[in-house]
């Protein structure tokens, strides 16, 4: 079974500040997902992660992937209110064309 | 373009009965997924299509859930007999599918919430 596992679940973190969210899963994948939920909103893809020692940057978010580890990591750089929304990453199985197994989000909160 | 859309946006419905759920993916898309996301459960995978067919039923809860998918492009999740376990928003999904693993992004809709009574 595939297992997904992010930390922290509920981050609450000032402007200006940085920080980083993790994503272990538990067997070899080869593909890797980092979405962004909006309240009462649906998943907006941000980065997708398909070899290892892979990096995206998009704006103040960074996201990189180290399939050795099974880890990768969102980064994100002098936090403004405008990034405050639920972080899931997901995985796919490998060499699998199935559905992909999330994680259980974490809900991040940017205060002024 | 116009991305994947999903009817209807709510649904109630009493225990019991049952329930059709539409998706409509992103035009070119052979790729296709339902999703649930509940407080308890988080999201989970339900079924994949390629194209018109199902390789992968391994996420349907259970068998009062099936799903179809015509023409390789609209697709429709029914439960059948609701129970209160069901509430969930229902997710759909589509990517390209040109890959053999599908490692595309997959774009997801704006969701049904369901509510059985």
């Amino acid at each position: 079974e595939l297992k997904v596992e992010q930390n922290p679940l509920f981050l609450s973190m000032q402007e200006g500040k940085n920080y980083t969210i993790y994503c272990n899963y538990s067997t070899t994948s080869d593909r890797l997902y980092w979405y962004r939920q909006d309240p009462g909103k649906s998943l907006e893809s941000l980065f997708v992660l398909l070899s290892n020692g892979a990096v995206k940057q998009e704006g103040r978010l960074m996201a990189s992937l180290d399939t050795k580890a099974r880890l990768s990591t969102l980064h994100i750089t002098a936090a403004v209110h405008d990034l405050s929304a639920t972080y899931f990453c997901a995985v796919g199985w490998l060499g699998g064309a199935d559905g992909l197994t999330f994680g259980k989000g974490t809900h991040l909160i940017i205060q002024p | 373009g116009a991305g994947v859309s999903q009817s209807p946006s709510n649904k109630v419905t009493e225990k019991g009965k049952d329930v059709e759920l539409r998706c409509d993916p992103i035009s070119g898309h052979t790729a296709l997924y339902w999703y649930r996301q509940s407080l308890g459960q988080g999201l989970e995978f339900l079924i994949y299509f390629q194209g018109n067919s199902a390789p992968d039923k391994s996420g349907l809860p259970s068998d009062r859930f099936s799903a179809e998918r015509t023409g390789g492009s609209v697709s429709t999740l029914t439960i059948q007999r609701t129970q209160q376990e069901d509430s969930a928003v229902y997710l759909c999904a589509s990517s390209l599918g040109l890959s053999a693993t599908n490692k595309e992004t997959q774009y997801f809709g704006p969701g049904t919430r369901l509510l059985v009574l």
